[in-house]
């Protein structure tokens, strides 16, 4: 069976242009997740979709949103970006939405802002 | 501002040699605290969920203990091999029911042959 996959694997993007990072979910999972990774720290939390609602958001602007689809797959959308987004933004899957159950990650997306 | 530490930063070990690694998370609205084993190039992987106080978990040569009255969880790695080499993150579930995951810093580890 197939892990959580994401793409593109790498894209490059200047100041002021928006971005989609897209996830797919292992099947049979609710819930995904989006982290941020700036290197030297953990990855930061994003989002939460489940059954294609948003069931958080963590401490980001209002430039970065997303969506989960009828398929659960999802999209990580930032427009305006900034120097400061350049980071492996990671997506996750679980079950449910709930924390007891484990999260499986996917590759990430390396996004570079010059 | 809620804030998971985790100690060391990095770690060198010889292969053979036990470690261990500590999480400090917020003692209060405890839900779930997870870790994680994140190799170089390759998705974190999910080592363990833990949920109660008192909890241990094992699985091969690693095993957790978790102790939410304190807020801490030790990870632990037996006999340390070249292939133990990443970095352990932890992350505490805020929010309750919802999920969500604050994540340290992680510890990375090295382990020589």
């Amino acid at each position: 069976d197939a892990g959580v996959t994401q793409s593109p694997t790498h894209l490059i993007k200047t100041r002021g242009q928006h971005v989609t990072l897209r996830c797919s979910p292992i099947s049979g999972h609710k819930s995904v997740s989006w982290y941020q990774q700036v290197l030297g720290q953990g990855p930061q939390f994003i989002f939460q979709y489940y059954e294609k609602e948003e069931r958080g958001r963590g401490n980001f602007p209002d430039r970065f949103s997303a969506r989960q689809f009828p398929n659960y797959s999802s999209e990580l959308n930032v427009n305006a970006l900034l120097l400061g987004d350049s980071a492996l933004y990671l997506c996750a899957s679980r079950m449910a939405a709930t924390g007891l159950y484990e999260q499986y990650f996917g590759p990430g997306t390396r996004l570079t802002v010059t | 501002i809620l804030n998971v530490e985790q100690s060391p930063q990095s770690l060198h070990v010889q292969e053979g040699d036990s470690t261990n690694f500590t999480c400090s998370f917020p003692s209060s609205n405890f839900y779930a605290l997870h870790w994680y084993r994140w190799e170089t190039a390759k998705s974190p992987e999910a080592l363990f969920v833990m949920t109660l106080n008192g909890d241990e978990k094992k699985k091969g040569r690693i095993s957790a203990t978790l102790n939410t009255k304190e807020g801490y969880s030790y990870l632990y790695i037996k006999g340390s091999q070249p292939e133990d080499s990443a970095t352990y993150l932890c992350a505490f579930n805020y929010g309750g029911s919802q999920g969500n995951l604050i994540f340290g810093k992680g510890t990375k580890l090295s382990v020589k042959p």
